[in-house]
Formats: structure tokens, C-alpha cells, sequence
């Protein structure tokens, strides 16, 4: 099974842009979750999709915005981008099984932003 | 909130030698802890997991168990190798907040041959 696949895998912007990401989780798996990584404030989550409806956010500015497709197909936009978005941004999908929290989050490799 | 505390890093070991990393955390309810692995230019993998109190993860030589005592979920390993070199990140999830991960600070551990 191939896993989660993430595009691009690199992006330079400059301030002010806005930027999409993609994410194609694992088939089978209908929940996706976005999390961004800085060495600075480390690993945060960003927001869940599970049936094409966000159903958990972490605590990250209005600029920050997903959707999911039918497919669970995944993007995330940044609108306005910041200095402080510069980040690797990872995005994983799980089976959906009868507990949520139990079950192994599957990561794909990630996109690096560069915000100049 | 949810938190979660790893020793500070980096670690360096030679190769043999025997790992431990710490990992604490602070919960509300009865959370399932994990723990991942990142390679250089890679993605998260996970490691290995326990979902309740006094279960043991296993995994390539690498053990944690969950001890709701001392909310705690040490990762060890009794002999290792250079290719284990990489950053290791203990999370948890929490019934209440589903397949939210809340990640420690990440380890580097680093081995030299």
C-alpha cells in the first residue's frame, strides 16, 4: 500500500502570499490530520478532517484553513503568509477505527515552506 | 491541558550502549502514548505504542511501558546502533480529543561508532 504522499515537497513564498498544500492519505484511511513543525515551538496540531468536515482545530490563527474532498484527499491553505510560517508542515491520516486516540497516525514526509 | 515533557536533549551514545529517554506527561483523562521516530528529511514513523496503563510497546529492540503512577513512558533500548541516530518524540492522545496528538519536545539522539 503506498503511504501518505504529500505535494510539494518544497515551496519558497514571499510575505504576503498565500500557499496550498496537499495531502493523499493512505487508501482506506478517511481521517487526516495537519500538524506544523518549527524548531521553535516544536510539533503543533493544526486541524483533523474526517468526511470532508473539520472536526478538531488546534489553536492557529484564521489564516490557517483546510478542506477535505470525497476522496479524503486533503489540502491546507495559508492565506497572508508570515516570516513564522516558515515550517515543515505534516500531514497524517489514520484507518478510522472504533477509537480514535488509540489508533497510529501515519505521516507523510512533509512539505518545508520557506516564507521570505 | 494536555502536555508532554522528554528529558533535554541531544544525546550522544556510542554504539552498544544502552538508551534511555523520559518522557512525562500530564493528561485529563486516560490518554494512548506513542512513540515516533524522524530520519534526516523524513516524516514521522512510529515507533511504538501502549494504549493502557502497564501495557508494554515493543518494537526493533525498543520498549516503553505506560505507568499511570508516575505518568510516565521511558523509552529504552538495551544495545544501540548507529543507525538509530535520529529525533525521538513521545506524544499522547486523549479520549476527548481523539487522534490529536500532543507531542514532547523531541530528543536527538545521536550514535557513534
Amino acid at each position: 500500500k503506498a503511504g501518505v504522499t504529500q505535494t510539494p515537497r518544497y515551496l519558497i513564498k514571499t510575505r504576503g502570499q498565500q500557499v496550498t498544500l496537499s495531502c493523499s492519505p493512505i487508501s482506506g484511511h478517511r481521517s487526516v490530520s495537519w500538524y506544523q513543525q518549527t524548531p521553535g515551538q516544536g510539533l503543533q496540531f493544526l486541524f483533523e478532517y474526517f468526511s470532508e468536515t473539520q472536526r478538531n482545530k488546534g489553536n492557529f490563527p484564521g489564516r490557517f484553513s483546510g478542506r477535505q474532498f470525497s476522496n479524503s484527499r486533503s489540502e491546507m491553505n495559508v492565506s497572508t503568509l508570515e516570516l513564522g510560517d516558515s515550517a515543515l508542515y505534516l500531514c497524517a491520516s489514520s484507518p478510522e477505527a472504533f477509537s480514535r486516540s488509540k489508533e497510529t497516525q501515519y505521516f507523510g514526509p512533509g512539505t518545508r515552506l520557506l516564507v521570505l | 491541558g494536555d502536555s508532554v515533557t522528554q528529558m533535554e536533549g541531544p544525546v550522544t551514545l556510542s554504539e552498544e550502549a544502552f538508551l534511555t529517554i523520559n518522557c512525562t506527561y500530564t493528561a485529563t483523562g486516560y490518554p494512548s502514548l506513542f512513540w515516533y521516530v524522524q530520519y534526516p528529511g523524513e516524516g514521522l514513523q512510529l515507533l511504538l505504542k501502549a494504549t493502557k496503563a502497564d501495557d508494554k510497546g515493543s518494537n526493533k529492540g525498543f520498549e516503553a511501558t505506560y505507568r499511570k503512577e508516575t505518568t510516565s513512558f521511558h523509552l529504552e533500548k538495551g544495545s544501540v546502533q548507529v543507525s538509530d541516530s535520529a529525533v525521538y518524540f513521545c506524544a499522547l492522545s486523549e479520549s476527548t480529543s481523539g487522534s490529536r496528538l500532543t507531542f514532547g519536545e523531541g530528543t536527538q539522539l545521536t550514535v557513534n561508532p
